[in-house]
């Protein structure tokens, strides 16, 4: 299994700041993925991020906006830029350290006022 | 685009009674699974099907792969009010997972 956690666990922010969400895993894997989770909604894959390269967007999330970092094999953040309250959202980190399980962190919940 | 509907979207039930989830598509996935979600955490994977018509018991969970790979249920049997949160499915894409539009379930006591 793999062990996630997020820092911070919930923020409020202001309309126009920016927030940086950490994700740490427990052991080393290539694939992480941020999803975000609107207010009594599923997931939304946001992006793919491999270390050593540029993080893939899905369509619809540009790195503009959401800017990710994956400096080594446990650790990844994700940026929330210039935010408006329709960023409002749980943002997950997740991995998949073995074919087919995919494991979550808890989430960061953020509300933007 | 590979979509996942479920239904029904929210369901609320007392203690004791049996409740099926549908997971439906028109594209079909090479595995399925189910999540489920409770409050203030991330989603923790239940179960994945990979075979056409398969079924899979999980304590008083069953879960059944469609024939054609392109539907799932889950039914739940003799609910508690430990079974409440959402329930996702999950289907595997070329490279990526493909979440459902979920199921809220509320047990009451």
């Amino acid at each position: 299994s793999a062990v996630i956690s997020q820092k911070p666990s919930r923020d409020i922010c202001q309309r126009g700041t920016s927030l940086t969400i950490q994700c740490q895993v427990d052991s080393q894997v290539t694939m992480m993925f941020w999803y975000r989770q609107q207010p009594g909604q599923s997931l939304t894959l946001i992006a793919t991020a491999n270390q050593g390269s540029e993080a893939t967007y899905e369509s619809g999330f540009v790195i503009d906006k959401f800017p990710i970092s994956r400096p080594n094999l446990t650790f990844s953040t994700l940026t929330v830029s210039n935010m408006s309250p329709e960023d409002s959202s749980i943002y997950l980190c997740s991995v998949t350290p073995y074919t087919d399980t995919q494991y979550f962190g808890p989430g960061t919940r953020l509300t933007v006022l | 685009t590979q979509l996942l509907e479920q239904s029904p979207q929210f369901l609320s039930i007392q203690e004791g009674e049996n409740l099926t989830v549908y997971c439906n598509s028109s594209s079909v996935f090479s595995s399925l699974q189910w999540y489920r979600q409770e409050p203030g955490e991330g989603p923790v994977l239940l179960v994945t099907v990979v075979t056409g018509g398969e079924v899979k018991k999980l304590k008083r969970l069953t879960f059944q792969f469609g024939d054609a790979r392109k539907d799932s249920s889950l039914h739940i049997t003799a609910a508690q009010p430990g079974d409440t949160g959402l329930y996702l499915c999950a289907g595997r894409g070329a490279d990526k997972l493909i979440f459902g539009t979920g199921t809220r379930l509320q047990v009451f006591p």
